[in-house]
């Protein structure tokens, strides 16, 4: 059963547009929370991340909104840009504290930016 | 050289064969992790070493065999794989206390 879910494979924006990329989870002890980046022929990179004592993390043209009640978050990209067409996977973490648990990663999301 | 580099990138074997992928990492991290990611499914954990040891084995079939001999490096040895075991191999490091992972670019592995 997978507990960290991305529902669109794929999604289509238009230069200069927002994107919003969305992630469920299922598990309540997911306290951390992240976005990778993952180009063809490349490892993921991350992105963006969260803690589940916020809501709200901001990092350039990059935001990630948590919904504990919903188990949801989402990531904004605005303005999108051709070099942001990519693989988004979210990820998520029941750790103590540390790094050092292992993630739970989605399926991913193809964003096309469309010039 | 910096970041997580795999070798190799990619890798044919049949059934029979045995052979190791190997990840190092120069970034200073103390754990390390191997996943497994298959078409149109999410990354699976594999294996975690922190500090070298292996602190956690995700239900792995025996055929895989990880080894980590130092905080830097982290082999794993493939023998007698079936061809659903075909998928890209990507291993990654951290720092305890940092959730960032740095992922390595992957071996593209085809099980023939």
């Amino acid at each position: 059963d997978q507990q960290v879910k991305q529902n669109s494979p794929s999604l289509s924006v238009q230069e200069g547009r927002i994107s919003i990329l969305n992630c469920d989870y299922t598990n309540s002890m997911f306290d951390y929370f992240l976005w990778y980046k993952k180009y063809p022929a490349e490892g993921p990179t991350f992105l963006i991340s969260i803690s589940s004592i916020k809501d709200k993390n901001e990092d350039g043209r990059f935001t990630v909104f948590l919904n504990k009640s919903a188990k949801h978050l989402s990531l904004h990209i605005v303005p999108s840009q051709p070099g942001d067409s990519a693989v988004y996977f979210c990820a998520a973490s029941a750790g103590t504290g540390g790094g050092a648990d292992g993630l739970t990663f989605g399926k991913g999301t193809h964003l096309i930016i469309q010039p | 050289e910096t970041g997580v580099t795999q070798t190799p990138r990619h890798l044919v074997m049949g059934m029979t064969n045995k052979k190791s992928l190997k990840c190092e990492q120069h970034l200073g991290h103390n754990a390390m992790y191997w996943y497994k990611q298959s078409a149109k499914k999410p990354l699976e954990l594999m294996f975690v070493y922190n500090f070298k040891e292996q602190t956690e084995n995700n239900s792995v079939p025996s055929r895989f065999s990880p080894e980590c001999p130092n905080s830097s490096h982290l082999f794993l040895h493939l023998h007698t794989l079936q061809p659903e075991d075909s998928a890209l191999y990507l291993c990654a490091s951290s720092q305890e206390g940092f959730y960032g992972y740095t992922f390595g670019s992957g071996t593209r592995l085809t099980v023939v």
